[in-house]
């Protein structure tokens, strides 16, 4: 069975730095869809990149980028010049291509961004 | 506006009783979702379905129970078998082709048992 493995259960970034969330997933599968998803205090989920297993370029999204390591079945998520409203839980997903679809979401990350 | 509907945003149940949660969609997607949140523990599935007339149980479906009459609709019933039935409901829903995938989100439902 898959899981996914997100080992920081709070971060904190001063406004306009970088950070990095990390995540790493277990699957036998070589095709796959990877996620995250961004629940600020209105705990709405809301989407926040997608990766395609069998895409080698690494996703991006205007400040949010993936560093997706296939190999290593990490998928981590760098935020540039975090602002305030990125202050929430970020999670990460994964979906198979095959079979049902299922997708097995990690604990989370709290993020807090420092003005 | 196409969307996922919740209701009610909050809901308190008295022990013994069951309560039925409301999820609809206009996206037109065939696959929806119910998952439950507790602090510390992200998303645990509790049902879904792929498709009207049929649902398969997650990872945690004692105590619930589900209907996929119509392809907008996805009640989520909380039954008294449920023995710790106070959580964050979030209901969810995706096309189940590989050119769309990502699930897309309701509001959400707290219920809190009294």
């Amino acid at each position: 069975a898959q899981t996914v493995t997100q080992s920081q259960p709070e971060m904190s970034v001063q406004e306009a730095e970088t950070v990095t969330l990390s995540c790493t997933y277990d699957t036998s599968e070589s095709d796959y869809y990877l996620f995250w998803y961004k629940q600020p205090p209105s705990r709405q989920m809301i989407l926040v990149i997608r990766q395609e297993a069998y895409k080698q370029q690494n996703a991006t999204e205007n400040r949010f980028s993936v560093n997706f390591q296939k190999a290593a079945k990490s998928f981590s998520l760098k935020i540039s010049d975090s602002q305030l409203g990125d202050a929430a839980m970020y999670f990460c997903a994964y979906r198979s291509t095959s079979g049902t679809y299922k997708y097995i979401f990690g604990t989370g990350t709290r993020l807090k961004v420092l003005a | 506006d196409g969307g996922i509907t919740q209701s009610p945003k909050y809901l308190f149940r008295k022990e013994g009783q069951n309560v039925t949660l409301s999820c609809e969609q206009n996206l037109n997607h065939d696959a929806m979702y119910w998952y439950r949140q507790d602090p510390g523990q992200g998303l645990r599935l509790i049902y879904y379905s792929q498709i009207v007339n049929d649902f398969q149980k997650g990872d945690i479906a004692e105590g619930y129970s589900v209907s996929r009459e119509k392809k907008e609709s996805f009640p989520l019933t909380v039954t008294s078998a449920q023995k710790n039935p106070t959580a964050f409901y979030l209901c969810a829903s995706s096309y189940t082709t590989h050119s769309y995938n990502e699930q897309f989100f309701g509001p959400g439902t707290r219920l809190t048992v009294l």
